[in-house]
């Protein structure tokens, strides 16, 4: 099965630009989470979109937003964007069939704010 | 709200040898616990997935173990390579979460095999 894809692979950006990142789960399925790993914070839950809409969303402020299209893709926008948002970006997908609760990773995409 | 805590956050060992990284966990309530491996600058693989109802889960030279009860998990690697330095991560998923899969993750520690 295809895996989970991000793009961009890096973006740069300066203070209170948005920033826009896109992730494709593993096909078929509806469950997209993305987290951010910032320096020295460690991986942090960020959003859960499943079925179009959003279901859960950890301690972010509300800048950190996004949707999920009817093919399960999903986006995630972040605005104003402060230096602190220097991050790598993280998508997950839940897996098939017997790995459904198994978390499968995409490869990230690597936001630089300047 | 649950912690996840990983010792060491830094490991280094001569190649071949047998090694273990633990992780710790504070609400033993979890439905399972996942080890991650993550090369710098890149995604995070999928190593090992253990139940709550299971003890441990084996993988060519890679076995995690679970003790829910004490709040442990530990990974142990066999005959260690240069190639598995990377960092390794542990992540539960609560009970307590629902349907929702999201994970809380540890610190992690970073492995350095020395040929």
């Amino acid at each position: 099965e295809a895996g989970v894809t991000q793009s961009p692979t890096h973006l740069i950006k300066t203070r209170g630009q948005q920033a826009t990142l896109r992730c494709s789960p593993i096909s078929g399925h509806t469950s997209v989470y993305w987290y951010q790993q910032a320096l020295g914070l460690g991986l942090q839950f960020l959003l859960w979109y499943d079925e179009g809409e959003e279901r859960n969303r950890g301690n972010f402020p509300p800048r950190f937003s996004g949707r999920q299209f009817p093919n399960y893709s999903s986006e995630l926008n972040v605005n104003a964007l402060e230096l602190e948002d220097s991050a790598l970006y993280l998508c997950a997908s839940p897996g098939a069939g017997d790995s459904t609760d198994t978390q499968y990773f995409g490869p990230g995409t690597r936001l630089t704010v300047l | 709200k649950q912690e996840v805590t990983q010792i060491p956050a830094a490991l280094s060992v001569p190649e071949g040898e047998n090694l273990v990284l633990n992780c710790s966990f504070t609400d033993s309530a979890i439905y399972n616990l996942q080890w991650f491996r993550q090369d710098p600058g890149k995604g995070l693989t999928s190593l090992l997935l253990i139940q709550s109802s299971q003890r441990e889960q084996t993988s060519g030279r890679l076995n995690a173990s679970l003790d829910k009860s004490s709040g442990r998990s530990t990974l142990y690697i066999a005959a260690s390579q240069p190639g598995d330095s990377a960092t390794y991560l542990c992540a539960v998923k609560d009970l307590s979460s629902g349907s929702a899969r999201q994970l809380t993750f540890g610190s992690g520690t970073q492995l350095t095999v020395l040929p």
